[in-house]
């Protein structure tokens, strides 16, 4: 059985301070991303990762992709309180089914 | 014009009822699923459909039955209700087998069993 493991579930910090969630496994994906989720509302997507090693970046937002492909992770620089939310990462399992794999998500909030 | 777009939002119903919760998308993907999101944030696919054909069913009690009678349009019915099923429901799409391309999601039913 695929399993993600998101640390930390919980992240409360001031405006201005940077931040790290990580997301990882024992099982190879075929993809990784990364999604936010605000209250009463669906998840969004923010970035898809393929290739291991690969680094993408979102303004303020950093994604990272294991070498190995098993591990992701999410740096923020200077939070703002508009980057409060729940950021859940997911991995795309083998076959074609589209099947994602969930983390059990990390819940943000950004004080002013 | 909302992508994904799920009826109910709420859903209040008590034991042992039936309801059923629609999921229509405008964005001509080829894949639908549904997740369950417990009361932790957890989410978890329950089913998915191809062009109308079942391609995941992921130990889900029999009383959920999906019916998908096109493309862009999946829905679920649930017989019986329990308490236990009390969560929010969401419907998502995607082009065939792509799930490197990402899900979009809909904005989620929030079903309260009393």
């Amino acid at each position: 059985t695929q399993l993600l493991k998101q640390s930390p579930q919980f992240l409360s910090i001031q405006e201005g301070e940077n931040l790290t969630v990580y997301c990882n496994s024992s099982s190879v994906f075929s993809s990784l991303q990364w999604y936010r989720q605000e209250p009463g509302e669906g998840p969004v997507l923010l970035v898809t990762v393929v290739t291991g090693g690969e680094v993408k970046k979102l303004k303020r937002l950093t994604f990272q992709f294991g070498d190995a492909r098993k591990d992701s992770s999410l740096h923020i620089t200077a939070a703002q309180p508009g980057d409060t939310g729940l950021y859940l990462c997911a991995g795309g399992s083998s076959g074609n089914t589209g099947k994602l794999i969930f983390g059990q998500g990390t819940t943000l909030q950004v004080k002013p | 014009d909302t992508a994904v777009s799920q009826t109910p939002k709420y859903l209040v119903t008590q034991m042992g009822n039936d309801k059923s919760i629609k999921c229509e998308q405008n964005l001509g993907h080829d894949t639908m699923y549904w997740y369950k999101q417990d009361s932790k944030k957890f989410l978890k696919i329950m089913f998915s459909y191809n062009n109308k054909e079942l391609i995941i069913n992921e130990t889900v009690p029999n009383r959920f039955s999906p019916k998908s009678p096109d493309k862009a349009h999946l829905n679920l019915h649930i017989n019986s209700l329990e308490l236990g099923d009390s969560a929010v429901y969401f419907c998502a799409s995607s082009p065939w087998g792509q799930s490197a391309g990402g899900y979009t999601f809909g904005s989620g039913t929030r079903l309260t069993v009393v």
